[in-house]
């Protein structure tokens, strides 16, 4: 069974672009999270999805940033337009439903310079 | 809040010795305990969990005890090997709380032969 896939691996972009990171989640799970490590600092959550509904964005960190997963299987997030403090390793997370264990992928790391 | 402290690394051990990483927390309600482990160029893994106090829970040699009087999950190793060279996160959740994790800094562990 395939794990939690996510793509780019690392995406360097110019302040002021536009960035889209994508997540596909193990086969079969409803709960999408989304978390992001900021260098230096702790991994911090972003949002949660219940198949395509948004259960909780109390963590994104403003209105640049917009999650979608259409169809209730893959997720996007895209940041426009990026800025500087927007640099990290975004991770993103699965899991069978609440009870279950959050499976992670790779991260994709941004860089905004 | 809730919130994760962590011991802060890196922390650099030779074969064999013994390992201690820190935790402590302050949450709301009861929450479940955990540490994931990143592995170089890998992603976030469960590690081992605990759901109420007194549990412990142990994988690959590590081992945690939850400890409600103390507020701490410590993780522990008697004997470190090379391949545990890796980054240590120690995370809760709280029921209720859409299962989001509340993450600790990560503490980096070098083992050298």
């Amino acid at each position: 069974e395939a794990g939690v896939t996510q793509f780019p691996s690392h995406s360097v972009i110019e302040k002021g672009q536009t960035v889209t990171l994508r997540c596909d989640p193990i086969s079969g799970h409803d709960n999408l999270y989304w978390y992001r490590r900021v260098m230096g600092k702790e991994i911090k959550f972003l949002l949660h999805f219940v198949k395509e509904s948004k259960q909780d964005e109390s963590g994104m960190p403003n209105n640049r940033f917009l999650a979608e997963r259409t169809g209730g299987t893959y997720s996007t997030l895209k940041v426009q337009p990026a800025e500087l403090e927007d640099s990290g390793v975004y991770f993103c997370a699965s899991s069978l439903d609440l009870s279950y264990e959050q499976y992670f992928g790779p991260g994709t790391r941004l860089t905004v310079t | 809040g809730n919130s994760v402290t962590q011991m802060e690394g890196p922390v650099t051990l030779s074969e064999e010795a013994f390992l201690t990483i820190n935790c402590t927390y302050t949450a709301t309600g009861y929450p479940s305990l955990f540490w994931y482990v990143q592995y170089p160029g890998e992603g976030l893994q469960l590690l081992l969990k605990a759901t109420k106090a007194d549990d412990k829970g142990s994988n690959k040699g590590f081992e945690a005890t939850y400890r409600k009087e103390t507020t701490s999950f410590h993780l522990e190793k008697g004997s470190v090997q090379v391949s545990d060279s890796a980054v240590y996160f120690c995370a809760l959740s709280v029921t209720g709380n859409n299962r989001k994790l509340i993450w600790g800094l990560g503490t980096s562990l070098a083992v050298n032969p």
